[in-house]
């Protein structure tokens, strides 16, 4: 099984950097997603992680640590469209693509 | 662009009904998923298809089943509601395979009284 564990509520400032922390225990392993919720909206995809190490796409970085079990997703030159819901994925290593989700992290982001 | 499509946005069933929820994409994509969302639990995986007429359940099967005769369209289905299944409920779909990700329909909030 799964235990995935990421803070409930951040708060940063416009144009700041901001770390938001997952960690996870799992039997299998397949890689860690991150998606990005608005409110009422549905999650979309930000990044996909197998490999140890850092993946930059613009503003959003995220790392791994497999041997750590723990990632983080990094976002820098915050803006206030960033206040949203940030949600950690771990899929597990069934032969099927099943995602297993953290409770997610409330990001404000104020001016 | 991808799209996943669900059939409401907004329903509101009595305690008993049996209750359709229907999901809809348009890019061939071999996995489909059902989700729910409740505060403070985040995403669960109700059921999950990867191919037509398979399914395998997920995490929270109890009370639900699903149906997917056609590869576009993945429907879930409570035979008999409950008040504990009201819930924000998601489809999502993806190629399949582990490194790819998953899109999410826009959800159907669903209210049991």
């Amino acid at each position: 099984g799964q235990n995935i564990d990421q803070p409930t509520e951040m708060t940063a400032t416009e144009g700041a950097i901001v770390q938001i922390n997952c960690t996870y225990q799992t039997s299998g392993f397949n890689g860690l997603f991150w998606y990005q919720q608005h409110a009422g909206e549905a999650p979309t995809f930000l990044s996909y992680n197998v490999l140890d190490g850092l993946e930059e796409k613009g503003r959003f970085s995220s790392f791994l640590s497999r041997s750590k079990g723990y990632s983080y997703l990094l976002l820098k030159e915050l803006q206030m469209k960033d206040s949203a819901s940030y949600l950690c994925a771990v899929s597990e290593n069934t032969g099927f693509q099943k995602l297993v989700f953290g409770t997610g992290t409330r990001l404000l982001v104020s001016p | 662009d991808v799209k996943v499509t669900q059939s409401s946005r907004y329903l509101v069933k009595r305690t008993g009904e049996k209750v359709f929820l229907e999901c809809v994409q348009d890019m061939d994509h071999e996995n489909m998923f059902w989700y729910r969302q409740d505060p403070g639990l985040g995403l669960r995986l109700i059921y999950f298809s990867y191919d037509v007429k398979m399914k395998e359940k997920g995490d929270i099967p109890e009370g639900y089943s699903v149906s997917r005769e056609k590869k576009e369209r993945f429907s879930l289905i409570l035979e008999s509601a409950s008040t504990n299944q009201t819930s924000m409920y998601l489809c999502a779909s993806s190629w399949a395979g582990s490194s790819y990700e998953q899109y999410f329909g826009p959800g159907t909030r669903l209210t049991v009284t």
